[in-house]
């Protein structure tokens, strides 16, 4: 089983849909947890931090479930601007630093 | 001000060349890695440092070398390239604390062996 795993994708939505992602990682002692973003040919850049208790930043929403080592983002009032590849992130401890394993990604592709 | 540098942006090169990519942070981040991302888009760790002491390497091949002149700079060495080692590198540096272990990238290295 892979480290972290997300929806293959591609997600092909029309402007102001919701659209809704899912992550999974297999390592329990991971602590902390993140969504980046990734236009194409540029590098990736954090959208958002996860917390357990969830967290909201505009039309975005992050849920952590640690009981099922689960995370998500949901999207509301799909933009244009919003196309790109989403990029589940899971940090866990590893000796003095920190182990940062990306998942493979999802594409997001906001339709007019 | 970039918080992380990394030049060239692209490298053509023959196969079975050396080459290096240079990896620079303004950020005071203690902890700097390299990834590699293929044409299949999946963003591999290959090296992080901390304190000039690398604590991740990856099956990565002895080809490739990371040095690290001093906190700031993460600088990536790869001998006898291949076809394979075709592929966007990322620099990315993050600082080893509980509240912020946000990792910063730079704009990537697209490296092309002929």
């Amino acid at each position: 089983r892979k480290e972290v795993e997300q929806d293959p994708g591609p997600f092909n939505v029309p402007e102001g849909a919701t659209v809704a992602f899912n992550c999974t990682y297999s390592n329990s002692a991971s602590q902390s947890f993140f969504w980046y973003r990734q236009d194409c040919r540029k590098e990736p850049k954090l959208l958002m931090s996860v917390y357990s208790s969830g967290n909201e930043d505009g039309r975005f929403t992050a849920q952590l479930n640690r009981a099922s080592q689960y995370i998500s983002l949901l999207i509301r009032d799909s933009k244009l601007s919003d196309s790109a590849t989403y990029l589940c992130v899971v940090n866990t401890p590893y000796n003095y630093g920190q182990n940062f394993v990306f998942g493979p990604g999802t594409r997001l592709s906001v339709l007019p | 001000d970039t918080a992380v540098s990394q030049t060239p942006k692209y490298l053509v090169t023959q196969m079975g060349n050396d080459k290096s990519i240079k990896c620079e942070q303004n950020l005071g981040h203690d902890t700097m890695y390299w990834y590699k991302q293929d044409s299949k888009k999946f963003l591999k760790i290959m090296f992080s440092y901390n304190n000039k002491e690398l604590i991740i390497n990856e099956t990565v091949p002895n080809r490739f070398s990371p040095k690290s002149p001093d906190k700031a700079h993460l600088n990536l060495h790869i001998n006898s390239l291949e076809l394979g080692d075709s592929a966007v590198y990322f620099c990315a540096s993050s600082q080893v604390s509980q509240n912020t272990d946000t990792q910063y990238f730079g704009p990537g290295t697209r490296l092309t062996v002929l």
